[in-house]
């Protein structure tokens, strides 16, 4: 059964930093280009970036790029998020999700997210 | 890129059908069969429904159904359920590489 586990969210004040990690299980990780995305409260979904299945391609939405930094370490099935400069807008819970299939653009898991909250 | 533009609710009573629908343009929804649909419940992560415009997963009940007609696709349930209450998310590819999410459709059954 395919988990993935997000942690590292928190309170953070405007123009700080953090670092979301999320844990995978279950299934070939290195195999599958993963995702991460958000979802401000009581909103809709937001992508955010994504990374391919080596870590040698990487992609952001125009609201995060220059500030945000996607990663994994396939030695240990873990996708990263690495959060700067961060802004009132930002905050959200942060779901990272399993691409079906090494090709199309949908995701068959995702995890339960973690929560970003931008504020002074 | 803006977000894909879905009502914000639909209804409907059990056993009957009610459709979904998400637009776009040219350059996403019109320009790919990479329409994907998501069921969220309360507190939950989204599920997938439909993958690739018409496409369930396995496990998906056949009463999901997707389509396109231009740059519009839509989600058709039939046979509404009470656990089909949800909130219902289209997204498609929007070329370059990049991903764009419809704002979402509160579908309740009555």
């Amino acid at each position: 059964e395919v988990q993935l586990v997000e942690s590292g969210g928190g309170l953070v004040q405007p123009g700080g930093s953090l670092r979301l990690s999320c844990a995978a299980s279950g299934f070939t990780f290195n195999n599958y280009p993963m995702s991460w995305v958000r979802q401000a409260p009581g909103k809709g979904l937001e992508w955010v970036s994504a990374i391919s299945g080596g870590g040698d391609f990487t992609l952001y939405a125009d609201s995060v790029k220059g500030r945000f930094t996607i990663s994994r370490d396939n030695s240990k099935d873990t996708l990263f998020l690495e959060m700067n400069s961060l802004r009132a807008e930002d905050t959200a819970l942060y779901y990272c999700a399993k691409r079906r299939a090494a090709a199309g653009h949908n995701f068959d898991s995702w995890g339960q997210g973690t929560l970003v909250t931008v504020s002074s | 890129q803006s977000a894909l533009t879905q009502p914000p609710s639909a209804s409907g009573s059990p056993g009957q059908s009610v459709t979904i629908s998400c637009t776009g343009t040219s350059s996403d929804v019109g320009g790919y069969n990479y329409v994907s649909w998501y069921q969220q419940h309360p507190g939950k992560a989204p599920k997938l429904m439909i993958y690739e415009v018409t496409q369930r997963p396995s496990g998906v009940p056949d009463r999901f159904s997707g389509s396109k007609s231009g740059n519009t696709a839509s989600l058709t349930v039939s046979g509404l359920q009470a656990e089909d209450e949800a909130d219902y998310y289209c997204s498609s590819y929007a070329g370059s590489k990049t991903l764009l999410f419809g704002g979402g459709t509160k579908l309740t059954v009555l």
